[in-house]
């Protein structure tokens, strides 16, 4: 099956440092979703991009979807302590019969120090 | 924000037991999966389901079963629950249409003893 490789697997910031993650896969995608996970909870959907190119904001957080469809990147800027967690990409195939099923990255685990 | 509920959220349990995870949305989705996930680790899908009364393996193969009965709920039941079975389950719900965007529960933390 399809897989996406996420880089880098682990970070250790210090507060107020800039973030980017990224995420590459062999096959195109349609759609790059990111997310991030607290410990015991259920990951949070920050950005949604459904077209190559796109780059789009949510306060501090920044995607873009690339423009060959096979990669996203996610930053983060002005780091803070509560951006500490687990980060997923997640993409979408466009191939027939894969249309109902994420390909996820195995996650970033982002820490801050303050 | 998404309105996908599991419960319960942390459930534990000895060995034998009969369990039901309880997952459901109030979004009107016809696409629901369920995942497994071990602490920080990646995310596998177990089980998915395209509608009422239609329900997949996923790709990591898992002793529970699921149903679909109603559209908005979409239970995962272990018959007999084992140790290997400690896990955190997700449940997650997707849109239709050009832009799909899936939304997840906040998950069940079971540990069998």
């Amino acid at each position: 099956g399809q897989q996406l490789n996420q880089s880098p697997q682990s970070m250790f910031i210090q507060e107020g440092e800039d973030v980017s993650m990224n995420c590459t896969s062999s096959s195109i995608f349609n759609t790059w979703l990111w997310y991030k996970q607290d410990p015991g909870e259920g990951p949070v959907l920050l950005i949604a991009l459904y077209k190559a190119g796109e780059l789009t904001s949510n306060g501090r957080l920044t995607a873009q979807f690339g423009i060959t469809r096979k990669d996203s990147f996610l930053n983060i800027s002005a780091s803070i302590p509560s951006d500490v967690g687990i980060y997923f990409c997640a993409g979408q195939s466009p191939k027939m019969g894969s249309n109902y099923k994420l390909t996820f990255g195995k996650g970033t685990l982002l820490t801050v120090n303050p | 924000e998404a309105d996908i509920y599991q419960t319960p959220r942390y459930l534990v349990i000895g060995t034998g037991k009969k369990i039901t995870l309880e997952c459901s949305q109030t979004m009107g989705h016809d696409k629901m999966y369920w995942y497994q996930q071990d602490p920080g680790m990646e995310l596998h899908l177990i089980h998915y389901s395209y509608g009422v009364n239609s329900t997949e393996k996923g790709d990591l193969s898992s002793e529970s079963t699921v149903s679909r009965i109603r559209t908005e709920h979409f239970p995962l039941t272990l018959e007999s629950a084992r140790p290997s079975h400690t896990s955190q389950y997700l449940c997650a719900s997707k849109t239709s249409g050009e832009q799909e965007t899936q939304y997840f529960g906040p998950g069940t933390r079971l540990l069998v003893l």
